[in-house]
């Protein structure tokens, strides 16, 4: 099965800031690997797939970079409406498995 | 508009079933691969199912495997999840979603439907 480690957990950041948060697998994906967020008693909401496609729809300050087995979310001036919960996935082969999340908290 | 609607949630008992539904509308349903995925309370996600459009196969996650079967019929636009053997590590809100055009990622997701098992 392909680990997905994301870093870091949690992550306190103010509206304006630029914020990364980063995805490791356990072996490379080839790309495959999405973005979601998610905000406390919703389902999560696609924001990138294929490490750096925008899902329709998204803000661009969202943005999606990486390959082989190493990914980054980025987020360009943090607006109050993006603290939530990240999580990345992996696709390339199943099972299909999810980080464990990134907690975006506003500081 | 595409939306996912699950029903069928529930409290049961340790080794009880339910059978979760997903009702598709607003696509092509049976263009689709669809999916289960279960968020335990307080937890991260885990996917636990996939069910493919061509054949309606499924292949499931380890801990899932042998007590759940993933199904659907196209001409119904609807998915199921049959849950055998529940333990209190299923207790989950178990979402069903869409895949995209591209892979096994997930642009579309109900709202997702609260199982419990407990005694």
């Amino acid at each position: 099965d392909i680990q997905m480690t994301q870093s870091p957990s949690s992550l306190s950041a103010s509206v304006g800031d630029r914020v990364t948060i980063t995805c490791r697998a356990s072996q490379a994906i080839s790309n495959s690997l999405a973005w979601y967020q998610q905000k406390p008693g919703k389902a999560p909401n696609l924001l990138l797939y294929t490490a750096s496609r925008l899902e329709g729809g998204v803000p661009s300050r969202f943005s999606g970079s990486g390959s082989g087995t190493d990914y980054t979310l980025t987020i360009d001036s943090l607006q109050p409406e993006d603290f939530a919960t990240y999580y990345c996935q992996q696709y390339s082969t199943t099972p299909l498995t999810f980080g464990q999340g990134t907690r975006l908290e506003i500081k | 508009e595409v939306q996912l609607l699950e029903s069928g949630g529930g409290l049961v008992q340790p080794g009880g079933s339910l059978r979760l539904s997903c009702a598709g509308s607003g696509f092509t349903f049976s263009n689709y691969d669809m999916i289960w995925v279960r968020q335990a309370p307080g937890k991260g996600l885990e996917w636990v199912s996939l069910i493919r459009t061509r054949d309606g196969s499924a292949i499931y996650a380890d801990s899932v495997k042998g007590r759940f079967t993933g199904s659907r019929d196209n001409s119904k636009n609807t998915l199921w999840l049959q849950m055998d053997s529940l333990r209190a590590e299923d207790t989950a809100l178990y979402y069903c979603a869409k895949t995209g055009n591209n892979g096994w990622y997930f642009d579309y997701w109900g709202q997702g439907s609260l199982v419990s098992v407990s005694s």
